[in-house]
């Protein structure tokens, strides 16, 4: 496709369930980033992909969170035991390089409602 | 650690107005700076970029320009249009490996006709 594209659009689900959020970057990025936008907040940085490993994942907020990008192309962010805290946007973002200078393009994000 | 304030929302204006939206910033070193715009239904969109002191960007008639002695990066328009209506974003990329953003809280500009 010609953009990121984040699967699926919303996503409820109950507390406690294990949630997994899908991310297809731009063909030939090799940068993969995801955020998490809270309501009337500006995204957080949560972990950033090279290639296929995880080069900064000091952002993911304790160890219910994890994510993958095993073929260095789609990557999946994995929620385990999910709280109502979680709710938010997920976004996804990748970029050709991931060095400075270098523009992300974003996804329209994943909407996660926790109830 | 870094971050980035700008000024809350919303901001309304008539159409045809002069817009300035504020953005200060604390970084170590030298960020890059970064306005982003997310209009109703899509995704983050870069505006525009500054990546030394004094740079200026500039797009779609938007300009903010880098300055390195008020740690800001301001945002404006001469004369917005009800297409401008959106939240703007700034943000900042540290000169560390991975150019990962930090961003500002959004401000949610309404133009009226």
């Amino acid at each position: 496709g010609a953009g990121v594209s984040q699967t699926p659009s919303n996503k409820v689900t109950e507390k406690g369930k294990y949630v997994e959020l899908r991310c297809d970057p731009i063909s030939g990025h090799t940068a993969l980033y995801w955020y998490r936008q809270s309501l009337g907040q500006g995204p957080e940085f949560l972990i950033y992909f090279q290639g296929t490993g995880a080069a900064d994942d000091s952002g993911l907020p304790n160890d219910r969170f994890f994510a993958v990008r095993p073929e260095g192309s789609v990557s999946t962010l994995k929620i385990q035991r999910t709280e109502r805290g979680d709710s938010a946007v997920y976004l996804c973002a990748s970029s050709l390089q991931g060095q400075m200078n270098t523009e992300a393009f974003f996804g329209q994000g994943t909407r996660l409602t926790v109830v | 650690g870094d971050s980035v304030t700008q000024m809350e929302g919303p901001v309304t204006l008539s159409e045809e107005a002069f817009l300035t939206i504020n953005c200060t910033y604390t970084a170590t070193g030298y960020p890059s700076l970064f306005w982003y715009v997310q209009y109703p239904g899509e995704g983050l969109q870069l505006l525009l970029k500054a990546t030394k002191a004094d740079d200026k960007g500039s797009n779609k008639g938007f300009e903010a320009t880098y300055r390195k002695e008020t740690t800001s990066f301001h945002l404006e328009k001469g004369s917005v249009q009800v297409s401008d209506s959106a939240v703007y974003f700034c943000a900042l990329s540290s000169n560390n490996a991975g150019n990962m953003l930090t961003f500002g809280g959004g401000t949610r500009l309404m133009v009226k006709p």
